[in-house]
Formats: C-alpha cells, structure tokens, sequence
C-alpha cells in the first residue's frame, strides 16, 4: 500500500461547480497534512494545511480531515479555469519533525 | 528577495559533466529539503537538512552529493549523471527544530535538469 494515495483524474467540473479531491494514507500516527497546487511547469504552492478532524476553511477552499479514517479532502466552491492544476496532498507523519511524503496528485480540470 | 530562491532554473549536462543546483531561502527557517520529481511521479524527498544537519537520506545515489553551509542555503552537487536523473528538482524550506510547533513546507521555482 502507498503510504499517500490520490486519485489520478483527470477530475473535471464545470466552471461555478464544486470541486471534491480526496486524499488516503496509510501512516496512522501522521500528524499534519497539507494541500499544495502545481501548475504545469511550476513548483507547488501551498493552499491549505490542517491538523485537527473537522474543517478548515478558507476562501473558497475547505479542508476535511477524518483521522480515524484516515482521509483529508480539499473542496473547492466555484470553482474557476484558473483552478485548473494538479492538487498534492501531503502528510508529515511526525510531529515535530520533518518526514513529509507526497501523493501522486489529482489533476483538476475546470471547464468553462 | 523573497520566500525560496534557486539557481539556475534550467540545466543541461552530460553524463560526465559535474555541476551544482544552489538553494536560498529568506524566510528564516531552519530545514531545507531537496525533492525529485519526475515526470508522472510523486516527488520524492531526497534529503533533509534541519540546522545544518543531515536528517534524512532516502537511499540517494552517490552521484547526488547535497551541502549545507548554513540554515539558508543549501547545494545539490551532481556528477556522472545518468539520462533518467533527468528530473524537476525541487528546493523547500521549514521552520524546523523539535521544540514544538508543526512544520509547513514551502517550495522554490525548481531546476529542470536534462541530462544527455
């Protein structure tokens, strides 16, 4: 099993519509998980990191986490063109540390 | 200058060859991290750095040779390179340290690396 899992996609959504990226990993004890963006060509860019089950918000974006589970999803609302990317979830499986380890991404495409 | 800096942001080299990627980062952190990220891969964590110390080595070829001078720079020496070395290679910094607090990575431009 890979530590982090995403589905590949390509996800695409109507422009205006919400867009649902889920996220899997397999390290019960991982502390804190994040959500980068990466255009084509580009390096990540950090959207989102949450560390409690629940919800985050922010903007437009809503991180969910389910521990027990062991799930993180990103909700984008209204989603634009300019959301079109691919989404990375990551997780630090230590809690004052430094062991991050990456998800293959999702591919979002937003059509206008 | 702000936020995570690297040079050069393209490279090509032959196999031979041996050339240095360089990283700086102006946001007072104290890790720093190179990445690989190949074209439909994860990225995947070479080595970590936290004040100055190695902490993490993900099984990296020795023709990858990483330095850290300080908490602000870091270098990733390449030499005798293979064509599948050809890769995005990805700098990151974070406020690292044990004593509390969590850890949220950001990332530079990166290098593209051909290698012929």
């Amino acid at each position: 099993q890979k530590e982090v899992e995403q589905n590949s996609g390509p996800l695409s959504v109507p422009e205006g519509a919400i867009a649902s990226l889920n996220c899997t990993y397999s390290d019960r004890g991982s502390q804190s998980f994040f959500w980068y963006r990466q255009y084509s060509g580009k390096s990540p860019e950090l959207i989102m990191f949450i560390y409690s089950n629940g919800d985050k918000e922010d903007g437009r974006f809503t991180a969910q986490l389910n521990k027990a589970s062991q799930y993180v999803s990103l909700l984008i609302r209204d989603s634009q063109p300019s959301d079109s990317a691919t989404y990375l979830c990551a997780v630090n499986k230590e809690n004052y540390g430094q062991n991050f380890v990456f998800g293959p991404g999702t591919r979002l495409s937003v059509l206008p | 200058e702000t936020g995570v800096t690297q040079t050069p942001r393209h490279l090509v080299m032959g196999m031979t060859n041996k050339k240095s990627l360089k990283c700086e980062q102006h946001l007072g952190h104290n890790a720093m991290y190179w990445y690989k990220q190949s074209a439909k891969k994860p990225l995947e964590l070479m080595f970590v750095y936290n004040f100055k110390e190695q902490t993490e080595n993900n099984s990296v070829p020795s023709r990858f040779s990483p330095e850290c001078p300080n908490s602000s720079h870091l270098f990733l020496h390449l030499h005798t390179l293979q064509p599948e070395d050809s890769a995005l290679y990805l700098c990151a910094s974070s406020q690292g340290g044990t004593a509390g607090g969590q850890e949220t990575q950001y990332f530079g431009p990166g290098t593209r690396l051909l290698v012929l």
